[in-house]
Parts: structure tokens; C-alpha cells; sequence
């Protein structure tokens, strides 16, 4: 079985620019999580999607939203980019819940953006 | 709000040996789940291993190993015989029982001497 995939794996940008940024889950996963990952904050929670309906969602500007589609498959997006966004993003697929016991999340590799 | 602490930023360890990764966690929960995840250079986290807080038996996935004391709100990981392909980074994550997000601690880098 595939696990999470995530694309692009690098991206470079400019301030004020935006961004998207694609999630595919593990098949037969409904729920994708997005966390975003720097050195200064840690791990943070973005959102939560399940079924195409924004379930959770952790305390960031506007600037960052995301939608689902009705094959599970999730992307992110980052409009009018800040140096501050530069960071690892991480999507996480589990099959119900966000990272419940029994449906634990498993995470993509991630995508490293770079905002100059 | 619910807060994971991990103290130790590098803990170093030689093959073979043991090695103990402290985490603790605020909570007012009395029902949720931990998780210890592994992030190697690959970027990928892995689930190493999973407690939920109702059950009183420590869970053990092969060479890794919880001490929960629930009271204390302590949850270590331990792992033995330890292995140069076990060097990564290590994430405590805390998560209520209903739903809601995962909570990282900042993560301690465990390295692997041969």
C-alpha cells in the first residue's frame, strides 16, 4: 500500500507570492492533517479535513487555507508569502479521527518551502 | 490547554546500549492518547509506539518501551539494544480523546555512536 505523498518535496518562492501544496493519503484514508514544522515553533497543527469538510483548525492567519477533494486527496495553500513561512510542511493521513489510537496518523515526507 | 514537554534536546547513546527519553504533559483530561514519533533525515515521521491513558499496562513495540505514570503525567520512552538506524529525532505527542489535533513536544535528537 502507498503511504502519503506529498509534492512538490522543495519549493522556493518570493514574498508575496502564493503557494499550493498537494497531499495524496493513504488509500482508503479520510482524514488528512496538515502540521507545519520550523526550528524556532516546533510541530504545529494547520488543519484537519474529513469527508471534504474542514474539521479542525489551529491558530493561523487567513493567509493559510486548504480544501479537500472527494478522492481524500488534500492541498494547502499559502497566499501572500512571508519569510516566516519558510518551514517543513507535513500532511498526515489516518482513517478516521486525527490520530486516534486505532487510527493513527501516518505522515508524508513533507514539503520544504523557501520564501526569499 | 494541554502542553508536551520534552527536556532533553540531544541524548546520546552507544550501540547496544539503553537509552531513556523523558516526556511529560499538562492535561485536565483523565482519557487520551501519547505517542512517540520517530523523524529520521528522511523527514518522515514514524509512529514508534502508542498508550492509551485508560490502560494501566505499559506498551511495548519490540526495542522500544513506555514508562506512563499517569499521575505524574509522565510518559518515557526507552529504547534498548539501541541501533545506528535508530538515530532520528524523536517527537512526544499528546492527543485528547475527543477529537481534536496532536500536540508535539519539541523534540529530542538521539544519536547513535557505534
Amino acid at each position: 500500500k502507498a503511504g502519503v505523498t506529498q509534492t512538490p518535496r522543495y519549493l522556493i518562492k518570493t514574498r508575496g507570492q502564493q503557494v499550493t501544496l498537494s497531499c495524496s493519503p493513504i488509500s482508503g484514508h479520510r482524514s488528512v492533517s496538515w502540521y507545519q514544522q520550523t526550528p524556532g515553533q516546533g510541530l504545529q497543527f494547520l488543519f484537519e479535513y474529513f469527508s471534504e469538510t474542514q474539521r479542525n483548525k489551529g491558530n493561523f492567519p487567513g493567509r493559510f487555507s486548504g480544501r479537500q477533494f472527494s478522492n481524500s486527496r488534500s492541498e494547502m495553500n499559502v497566499s501572500t508569502l512571508e519569510l516566516g513561512d519558510s518551514a517543513l510542511y507535513l500532511c498526515a493521513s489516518s482513517l478516521v479521527g486525527t490520530g486516534t489510537y486505532n487510527s493513527p496518523l501516518h505522515f508524508g515526507n513533507g514539503t520544504r518551502l523557501t520564501v526569499t | 490547554a494541554q502542553t508536551v514537554t520534552q527536556s532533553q534536546p540531544e541524548m546520546s547513546v552507544q550501540e547496544a546500549e539503553t537509552v531513556t527519553l523523558s516526556c511529560t504533559y499538562d492535561t485536565s483530561e483523565s482519557d487520551y492518547y501519547l505517542f512517540w514519533y520517530k523523524q529520521p533525515p528522511s523527514r518522515q515521521m514514524i509512529l514508534v509506539i502508542r498508550q492509551e491513558a485508560y490502560k494501566q499496562q505499559n506498551a511495548t513495540e519490540n526495542r522500544f518501551s513506555v514508562n506512563f505514570q499517569k499521575a505524574a503525567k509522565s510518559f518515557s520512552l526507552k529504547i534498548s539494544d539501541s541501533q545506528l538506524g535508530d538515530a532520528a529525532m524523536y517527537f512526544c505527542a499528546y492527543r485528547r480523546k475527543s477529537w481534536g489535533k496532536l500536540q508535539f513536544g519539541a523534540g529530542t535528537q538521539v544519536v547513535v555512536t557505534p
